[in-house]
């Protein structure tokens, strides 16, 4: 049974990166492929981007091109999510998701976590 | 990659059934039999509910049911019950490894 555990929340200033971890426990990490799902306060999921650990390679909605990278560390079975220059309409509740490389849904998630930013 | 579209709420009775639609393009919905639903219940993660257009996973009441027509999808509740009360989500494969989601249906149980 896999399981995700991601970084705690964190405040940030606007302009400042931020980087967060997502822990997966449980299966074959080179099986799975990982996305990353974005919830803006009182607004609907939104998909940031994915990695398939096996061929190091990320994709990206095309809205988060060249303000986010993924990577995944497959020694720690950990996937990254680093905003590079955060916003204030940035603030939201950061998912990780799981996939397998032969499958196109997400289960499990993460737990969350939350982002601000603030000045 | 503009999100699907759904209604924004639907409501039915106890017992009733309710039909939340999403609706995508020939690039996402239309070419790929990879819709999933996700249910959210206020303050928790969404949790998956039907995989591959129409599949349940373990665990889901069978009643939810999916099913796909053209660039539309949709999500069907049958013997709607006070804890189906949440936010759904339909999201779709959009080729070369990205994904879309749907803006959100709140369901509420009268």
């Amino acid at each position: 049974q896999v399981q995700l555990l991601q970084s705690g929340d964190e405040v940030k200033k606007p302009g400042s990166p931020v980087k967060v971890s997502c822990k997966a426990s449980g299966g074959t990490f080179s099986n799975y492929a990982f996305s990353w799902v974005r919830q803006a306060p009182g607004q609907g999921l939104e998909w940031v981007g994915g990695i398939m650990p096996v061929l190091d390679s990320a994709t990206y909605a095309q809205k988060f091109q060249g303000n986010v990278t993924i990577t995944a560390d497959e020694s720690t079975s950990t996937v990254y999510m680093e905003l590079l220059s955060l916003r204030s309409e940035d603030t939201a509740i950061y998912y990780c998701a799981r996939e397998t490389t032969v499958t196109n849904w997400f289960d499990p998630w993460g737990q969350g976590t939350l982002i601000t930013v603030s000045s | 990659q503009s999100a699907l579209t759904q209604p924004r709420s639907v409501s039915g009775s106890p017992g009733q059934s309710v039909t939340i639609s999403c609706t995508g393009t020939n690039s996402d919905i239309g070419v790929y039999n990879y819709v999933s639903w996700y249910q959210q219940l206020p303050g928790k993660v969404p949790k998956l509910m039907i995989y591959d257009v129409s599949q349940r996973p373990s665990g889901v009441p069978d009643r939810f049911s999916g099913s796909k027509s053209g660039n539309t999808a949709s999500l069907t509740i049958s013997g709607l019950q006070a804890e189906d009360e949440a936010d759904y989500y339909c999201c779709s494969y959009g080729g070369i490894y990205t994904y879309v989601f749907g803006t959100g249906t709140k369901v509420t149980v009268l």
